[in-house]
């Protein structure tokens, strides 16, 4: 079935320093999303990405959905401690009535204060 | 918050027993998803309901049902719970599979099987 690459698996930065993750597939999708799992909660949607190409920004968050359709990146500028959290990847391919979301094992983010 | 709860939060339970995980949505979205969270695999999905007693089959089914007599409700079944599994489990849902928006997902259920 499809599978989402996602790297790095874990990372620890200094606070205030620019954070850097991808996304990469064999398939093509229609939309990438970024989430972010706080610990004990649920996984909440950050970023959507709809176009090949397309950027777009949500504070300190920037993601870009790749012009091949099969990659995406997620940067976080600037970090904070609350930051900490597992960021997911997901891709959606949608037609009629079903589509379901592919996630990536996902990236675990510390901070350091 | 999105109007989605799952309960219970947290259960243990004996290897062998039946345990069903309740997942209840107040705001009338057609898609319903249970998906299982486990170290190293990321999310996912087990099955998925696109409408009242609609349903089919994730990546993750074997030993695992489901069930939707009411839009707002969906029920995951491990009719005989075995060690494997043991994991976090999440439901969503969503207004239609391609929604700008993507799925919203509730707070997840921790289920130990000893």
């Amino acid at each position: 079935g499809q599978q989402l690459n996602q790297s790095p698996q874990s990372m620890f930065i200094q606070e205030g320093e620019d954070v850097s993750m991808n996304c990469t597939s064999s398939s093509i999708f229609n939309t990438w999303l970024w989430y972010k799992q706080d610990p004990g909660e649920g996984p909440v949607l950050l970023i959507a990405l709809y176009k090949a190409g397309e950027l777009t920004s949500n504070g300190r968050l920037t993601a870009q959905f790749g012009i091949t359709r099969k990659d995406s990146f997620l940067n976080i500028s600037a970090s904070i401690p609350s930051d900490v959290g597992i960021y997911f990847c997901a891709g959606l391919n949608y037609g009629g009535s079903q589509g379901n979301l592919i996630f990536g094992k996902g990236t675990k983010l510390s901070v350091k204060p | 918050d999105a109007g989605i709860t799952q309960s219970p939060r947290h259960k243990v339970t004996e290897t062998g027993t039946p345990v069903t995980l309740r997942c209840h949505q107040t705001e009338n979205h057609r898609y319903m998803y249970w998906y299982r969270q486990d170290p190293g695999h990321g999310l996912r999905l087990i099955h998925y309901s696109y409408g009242v007693k609609d349903t089919d089959k994730g990546e993750v089914s074997d030993g695992y049902s489901v069930s939707r007599s009411k839009t707002e409700d969906f029920l995951l079944t491990l009719e005989s719970a075995t060690s494997s599994q043991t994991s976090v489990y999440f439901c969503a849902i969503s207004q239609s599979p391609g929604t700008l928006n993507g799925y919203t997902f509730g707070s997840g259920t921790r289920l130990t099987v000893v």
